[in-house]
Order: C-alpha cells, then sequence, then structure tokens
C-alpha cells in the first residue's frame, strides 16, 4: 500500500522552513527521500533506516518514527534550488530494496 | 552512483505500435526496476529485471504487455507492446546503489512516451 505524504503542495519564500511528512500503515524497514525537478529524474537525497541510522548527501534533514511508521524531512533556510516534488520511499524489508513511493509534495520556493 | 543512460530519450508513437526502452548502467548492479510515472503522479513499479531469468511483474502489470529482458549485470530492456494513448507516460529505469550494500535506488534520466 502506498504511503500517504503531506501536505500534498507547500508554497515558501526564500529562506522559511518546511516540513514534509510521510505515513505508513505497514511496518517499515527503511525510508528513502527523492527530489524530482520538472523533466528530471527524481535524485536521491536521504536514507533512513531502521534502528535509527541516517544518511544523506544534503544539508537537509530527516527523522523517522519506526513506532509511529512516519517519516519527516525538514528543509530549513529553504534555497530557490529547494524547488520540486519530493516523494518517500518505503522498504518494508531488508531484501532487496523494493521501495513503494508516496504520492508526493510539491514544493515551490520563491524569492 | 552508477552512471545510468536510457534510450531513446523520448518518442511519439501511433497507438497499437511497440516501443523498446533500453537502460544501461556504467557499473555491475544487482537489482534493475522499470517504473512508470504519469504526468503529475508518483512512481508506480512496473517489474524487477531479474539477470537470467523473468522479470518480476507487480499487480497489474503483465508480461505481455511489457516485456523485459535482462541479459546481463548493467543493460535491460522494457518494451511497450500494443500500445495505446493510456501508455502515455514518462518510463524510468533505476538501479541498486552498490552490488554489495544496495542500500537505495538511483534513477535513469526517463523515457517521455506520446502516443497517439
Amino acid at each position: 500500500q502506498q504511503p500517504v505524504q503531506s501536505p500534498q503542495a507547500v508554497i515558501l519564500r526564500e529562506g522559511e522552513d518546511a516540513v514534509i511528512n510521510c505515513s505508513s500503515s505497514k511496518a517499515l524497514y527503511s525510508v528513502h527521500w527523492y527530489r524530482q525537478k520538472h523533466g528530471e529524474a527524481p535524485v536521491f537525497l536521504m536514507i533512513l533506516l531502521k534502528g535509527g541510522e541516517q544518511k544523506g548527501h544534503e544539508k537537509i534533514s530527516a527523522s523517522f518514527n519506526e513506532k509511529k511508521q512516519q517519516s519527516s524531512l525538514y528543509l530549513t533556510a529553504s534555497q530557490l534550488s529547494y524547488s520540486g516534488t519530493y516523494f518517500c520511499g518505503t522498504a518494508n524489508n531488508n531484501a532487496g530494496n523494493m521501495l513503494t513511493f508516496g504520492g508526493g509534495t510539491r514544493l515551490m520556493v520563491k524569492p | 552512483s552508477a552512471v545510468i543512460s536510457q534510450k531513446p530519450s523520448r518518442d511519439i508513437c501511433q497507438r497499437g505500435t511497440s516501443l523498446t526502452i533500453q537502460c544501461q548502467v556504467d557499473s555491475q548492479v544487482t537489482m534493475m526496476f522499470w517504473y512508470r510515472q504519469q504526468p503529475g503522479q508518483s512512481l508506480t513499479l512496473i517489474a524487477t529485471a531479474n539477470q537470467g531469468s523473468e522479470a518480476t511483474y507487480e499487480s497489474g502489470f503483465v508480461i505481455d504487455k511489457f516485456p523485459i529482458s535482462r541479459p546481463n549485470l548493467t543493460f535491460s530492456t522494457l518494451t511497450v507492446s500494443n500500445m495505446s494513448p493510456e501508455d502515455s507516460s514518462i518510463y524510468l529505469c533505476s538501479v541498486d546503489s552498490d552490488r554489495v550494500s544496495r542500500e537505495t535506488q538511483y534513477f535513469g534520466p526517463g523515457t517521455r512516451l506520446l502516443v497517439l
């Protein structure tokens, strides 16, 4: 079943903060966050693993609450380059990285 | 991360015809996946391309419509058969991040398909 993302869309001014949430009805092993700009492929941002380990490539943070089967992506002091659609992908086990993606959150950062 | 290329990058096709999309990776990977992304929508997994065996299809997708090949650890093809306008979409391949750790997936640039 597809994880649920909220909000569906958000508009920010440069420098403002945003939080994107991802909830699953199933127990999660890992949560993977991607950003996709219009006309481009999704780009990997961060993975959060069961047990609290967090790995990422950019100055964007995230949390993973295994009990609540939720993850949140925190975008602080947003930049124009943060604009795009953010997807969470969830894996229910560590066998093969089968990801199920949420519906996406469209983020627009304005000057 | 692996460098992934897809061909063609875009195509316009007539209904009833078939199109084969290629996905090439610059390093050996264990898992290759094919996704469909309809305009403004999320990513839907079509199938997992298994090297040396038949692909594993997700619910709603069948081999006759989306035959997949995986002849080696760096290459896969997806064919969209007997196309209809409903097949207009972006088709993306993705691969394991690393053959050993396989932590996440990286996506190719996608193939934009329009069926008239």
